[in-house]
């Protein structure tokens, strides 16, 4: 029940396309849901996120969907870039509670220029 | 740098010695997580602390690791008798004590420490 699934485990996208990456979990105590990316060598970074209580937030490129009734969230990244090659991973944590994170296994993400 | 900060970066031991990683949370965290990244693989959760406490550490093995964050001095993670399955990246982050400002939820990563034991 603290799993969160991740897919695909890698994608590859033209530049200027759309990149699409699911998750889903099982725990309704969830109740944040952050993106994480991360270049080879480096630590994760804090992309995006979002509450159970919005369907969707934009920032920019990025956009996380949500389906609270379906358990599952989206990133969506339009107009893919080479430079937005990295490894994502989503998340989800109980802010009542310890905040841990609990990460899905990445999705590799390669933009072609 | 105000960021989290992680030593060493890059650690190689043999097999039987002790390691030890170090973790010095952003300014004003008082709240500490340690994560294990093994290649090619997501970051499973370890252990979570505040000062003195330890809060969380149902991810953490129960035979030769250990951590601490002591009321001063950066927390450390510490690996007795590594074996080669402990060779990973090990990344710490930190959060705002809860309830003060604009607490996000946002967990704040280092740059990892990379264990190889050879």
């Amino acid at each position: 029940q603290q799993q969160v699934k991740q897919s695909p485990q890698s994608l590859i996208v033209q530049k200027g396309g759309i990149s699409i990456i699911n998750c889903a979990y099982e725990n309704t105590a969830f109740d944040y849901f952050p993106w994480y990316q991360q270049f080879p060598g480096k630590g994760p970074a804090l992309l995006i996120a979002i509450r159970p209580d919005v369907s969707e937030k934009k920032e920019g490129r990025f956009t996380i969907s949500f389906n609270k009734s379906a358990k599952q969230f989206s990133l969506h990244i339009m107009d893919s870039q080479p430079g937005d090659s990295a490894t994502y991973f989503c998340a989800a944590s109980i802010t009542s509670g310890t905040y841990k994170y609990i990460f899905g296994t990445g999705t590799r993400l390669k933009v072609l220029a | 740098n105000a960021g989290v900060m992680q030593n060493p970066r890059h650690l190689v031991r043999r097999r039987g010695q002790e390691a030890r990683l170090r973790c010095s949370p952003m300014k004003g965290h008082s709240h500490v997580y340690w994560y294990r990244q093994l290649p090619e693989e997501g970051l499973k959760f370890m252990v979570y602390l505040q000062k003195e406490n330890i809060i969380d550490e149902s991810g953490m093995p129960k035979e030769r690791f250990s951590a601490e964050f002591p009321k001063e001095g950066p927390s450390i993670l510490r690996i007795q008798q590594v074996v080669r399955g402990d060779s990973a990246a090990y990344f710490c982050a930190s959060s705002p004590t809860r309830g003060q400002g604009l607490n996000t939820g946002e967990l704040f990563f280092g740059e990892g420490s990379r264990l190889t034991v050879l």
